[in-house]
């Protein structure tokens, strides 16, 4: 089955504590990338990459870092996570620039920062 | 710069009626895309429709039907005869390329439908 897979689905921690939110699509997709998902305010996008070891910021890249080793997988990484990362996480992924294609979303990760 | 408004935050309807989303959006480019997104309660983000700048035709999907006007930049959703599982938040969103990178999301309504 053609999917976006993300782990874990529910993480709650301290500030401070690295973290990592792993993202894996499985349909050989060129694009991926992160988005948050704050009320009031909607998904803005975090990074995002267009293929392996090539990434870029989003709208609201501030306290995250990204890498794209392998074509399949796109973690996203809190070095030091603080309270306003508290937030509804969505990894998408795409094949880039393709006729009547759409993008996929993981099921979302939401995490809370204490 | 990009934008995309959806001025009602809450709609609440009583089952079988008919409801407008409305969705107004901003962007400088010549060709663009835009989309509706449902979120329901338990979550995930669902797909319904992508429709690109030069298609202004109307689309109707079973109840759910869509109306692009350029001249207003508008793209409303409109659910006919609505149902409880209509419930959720619907996200419009505009992109640059047909594949939806960077979209750009409105703040989303959310929709009570009750019985």
């Amino acid at each position: 089955e053609a999917q976006v897979t993300q782990n874990p689905r529910y993480l709650i921690t301290v500030t401070g504590k690295k973290l990592t939110v792993t993202c894996s699509q499985n349909m050989n997709h060129e694009y991926m990338s992160w988005y948050r998902q704050d009320p009031g305010l909607g998904l803005r996008q975090i990074y995002y990459s267009m293929n392996v070891e090539v990434t870029d910021k989003g709208d609201v890249p501030e306290g995250y870092k990204v890498s794209r080793k392998e074509k399949r997988n796109f973690p996203l990484i809190l070095e030091s996570p603080s309270p306003n990362q508290t937030s509804l996480y969505f990894c998408a992924s795409s094949l880039s620039d393709t006729r009547d294609n759409e993008q996929f979303f993981g099921p979302g990760t939401r995490l809370t920062v204490l | 710069a990009q934008k995309v408004t959806q001025a009602q935050t809450e709609i609440s309807v009583v089952e079988k009626e008919d409801v407008t989303l409305d969705c107004v959006y901003e962007t400088r480019d010549t060709t663009y895309y835009l989309f509706w997104y449902k979120q329901p309660p338990s979550g995930e983000l669902v797909f319904l429709i992508r429709r690109n700048s030069f298609d202004e035709q109307n689309e109707i999907s079973g109840r759910y039907s869509w109306n692009f006007q350029k001249s207003t930049s508008s793209f409303n959703f409109t659910i006919t005869a609505s149902q409880v599982v209509d419930s959720a938040v619907y996200f419009c969103a505009l992109s640059k390329d047909q594949a939806g990178t960077a979209l750009i999301f409105g703040k989303g309504t959310t929709l009570s439908v009750s019985s």
